[in-house]
C-alpha cells in the first residue's frame, strides 16, 4: 500500500537553530502533501498545504517565514523550522493523498520537536 | 465512564465491552468522514470511513454511524480489547474529490480496563 516516511522520528536542538523535516511518498506520486503539528494531548491541527511545485498554502495562524516548506518533487516534501524556539516543541505528521477512498489519505509516523 | 479533561476526553471500558465514541464535526457540506487510531507517538492509523451519503457502515469489530441532521458521528467497538487502547478522532473532509485536507476532531482517550 501507499507509505509515507517521515524523518527524523524526533529531534532535539538549541533555540535559535533550525530544523528540516522531511516527508517521502515511497510508492507513490504525491502531487499534494498535508502538514500537520499537534501538541500534547491535542488534535492535529493542520499547518499548510504542499504543492508540488508551487508555493505552500499556509492556515491562518501560521507563520510561513517561519515554517518553510518546499515540494520540489512527486515523491518529497520537506518542512524547515526556523529559528526554533521551546514554543515550536511539538509532534509535526505529514500526510499524503494519493486518490479517494479512506486508504487515500496516508500518514508519516510523525516527527517529536523538542527545543531546549 | 466518560471524563472530559483539559484536551482530551476520557473513555474508559472493561475488556470485552463495546466501546462507542462519538464525535462532532463543524461543516455540514463535508462528505467524507474517516476515523483514525492514534497511539502515543505515531501517526493516525486508518481504522473505517464513511461517505455522506450512508448513515452506517460495518468492518471488523468497527462500526460508523453518521447523522447528518445533527452533524455527528460516531465509533462502535464491539468486544473491546487492551490493544484497542489508544486516542481516537474522527476527521471529515469537504470535497471528496479535491486535493482537500482532512480536519481533525478534538479526539477522544479510550482506556480499556483489563
Amino acid at each position: 500500500g501507499a507509505v509515507v516516511s517521515q524523518h527524523p522520528s524526533w529531534v532535539i536542538c538549541k533555540s535559535g537553530t533550525s530544523v528540516k523535516i522531511e516527508c517521502r511518498s515511497l510508492d507513490f506520486q504525491a502531487t499534494t502533501m498535508f502538514w500537520y503539528r499537534q501538541f500534547p494531548k491535542q488534535s492535529l491541527m493542520l499547518m499548510a498545504t504542499s504543492n508540488e511545485g508551487s508555493k505552500a498554502t499556509y492556515e491562518q495562524g501560521v507563520e510561513k517565514d517561519k515554517f518553510l516548506i518546499n515540494h520540489a518533487s512527486l515523491t518529497l516534501s520537506t518542512l524547515t523550522v526556523t529559528s526554533a524556539h521551546p514554543e515550536d516543541s511539538s509532534f509535526y505528521i505529514c500526510s499524503a493523498r494519493l486518490g479517494t477512498g479512506g486508504y487515500g489519505y496516508t500518514f508519516g509516523s510523525g516527527t517529536r520537536l523538542t527545543v531546549v | 465512564g466518560e471524563s472530559v479533561g483539559l484536551h482530551l476526553p476520557t473513555l474508559s471500558v472493561q475488556e470485552g465491552d463495546n466501546s462507542i465514541i462519538n464525535c462532532a464535526y463543524s461543516n455540514s457540506a463535508s462528505d467524507y468522514f474517516i476515523w483514525y487510531k492514534q497511539e502515543s507517538g505515531k501517526g493516525p492509523q486508518f481504522i473505517i470511513d464513511i461517505r455522506s451519503n450512508m448513515d452506517k457502515r460495518q468492518g471488523q469489530r468497527v462500526t460508523v454511524l453518521l447523522n447528518k441532521t445533527v452533524k455527528h458521528l460516531s465509533l462502535q467497538i464491539a468486544a473491546t480489547q487492551p490493544g484497542d487502547s489508544a486516542v481516537y478522532f474522527c476527521a471529515e473532509n469537504l470535497n471528496l474529490g479535491g486535493n482537500t485536507p482532512l480536519v481533525f476532531g478534538k479526539g477522544t482517550r479510550l482506556s480499556v480496563i483489563a
